[in-house]
């Protein structure tokens, strides 16, 4: 079964201090991972994505995610936040064996950088 | 998020009503979808269209119901609603089904039934 565990429902930083974002995930396969934003009353906009060879990722926004395959792992970071990253943060995983091609999502992580 | 739209952005209806969702893209994909976005709970997805065929109904109630006339346009029709129906409404696109494929999300509707 494919899954996705965003262990922190928040993550609290102040602004010019690095942040992490956390994920975890469970497929049968190989892993494609993405990370998404949503800002209040919009949709989801895409940051970055896994799907083969370095496994640090660089994305939009200054964020990267790094893959740990050993940990299952792909948390998203910056060296230094900003009050303008203070959203809601999905990670998803899809399993590379899947025809289907469905993600499947975390709950979220509510992200909020203090000034 | 132009490249993906959605209307209305808001929607009150009744219980009894009848109202339709629609969703375009202008990206050029082939694969659409409708997901449901409830307040704590993991994003649902409701249906996937591939090439304006349907390949996926993840067991909803039958008082929504897809239509998807051309690869740009999807529509979620609404009857019969009920009060735990209300959520975000997401329309998401991808150039196919492909498991490496992004998927890209318009803004959403927000509906409240009454």
């Amino acid at each position: 079964a494919q899954s996705v565990a965003q262990p922190e429902d928040q993550v609290n930083v102040a602004e010019g201090n690095p942040l992490t974002v956390k994920c975890t995930y469970s497929v049968s396969g190989n892993p494609y991972l993405f990370w998404y934003v949503q800002y209040p009353n919009r949709g989801l906009q895409f940051l970055l994505k896994y799907i083969t060879g370095d496994n640090l990722v660089k994305g939009s926004y200054g964020f990267e995610a790094e893959f740990n395959k050993s940990q299952t792992s792909f948390h998203l970071k910056k060296p230094s936040a900003l009050v303008s990253d203070s959203a809601l943060y999905f990670c998803a995983v899809r399993d590379d064996r899947s025809t289907l091609g469905r993600l499947y999502f975390g709950r979220g992580t509510q992200l909020t950088v203090w000034p | 998020e132009t490249g993906v739209t959605q209307t209305p952005r808001h929607l009150v209806m009744g219980m009894t009503n009848k109202k339709s969702l629609k969703c375009e893209q202008h990206l050029g994909h082939n694969a659409m979808y409708w997901y449901k976005q409830s307040a704590k709970k993991p994003l649902e997805l409701m249906f996937v269209y591939n090439f304006k065929e349907q390949t996926e109904n993840n067991s909803v109630p039958s008082r929504f119901s897809p239509e998807c006339p051309n690869s740009s346009h999807l529509f979620l029709h609404l009857h019969t609603l009920q009060p735990e129906d209300s959520a975000l409404y997401l329309c998401a696109s991808s150039p196919q089904r492909a498991s490496t494929d992004t998927q890209y999300f318009g803004p959403g509707t927000r509906l409240t039934v009454l």
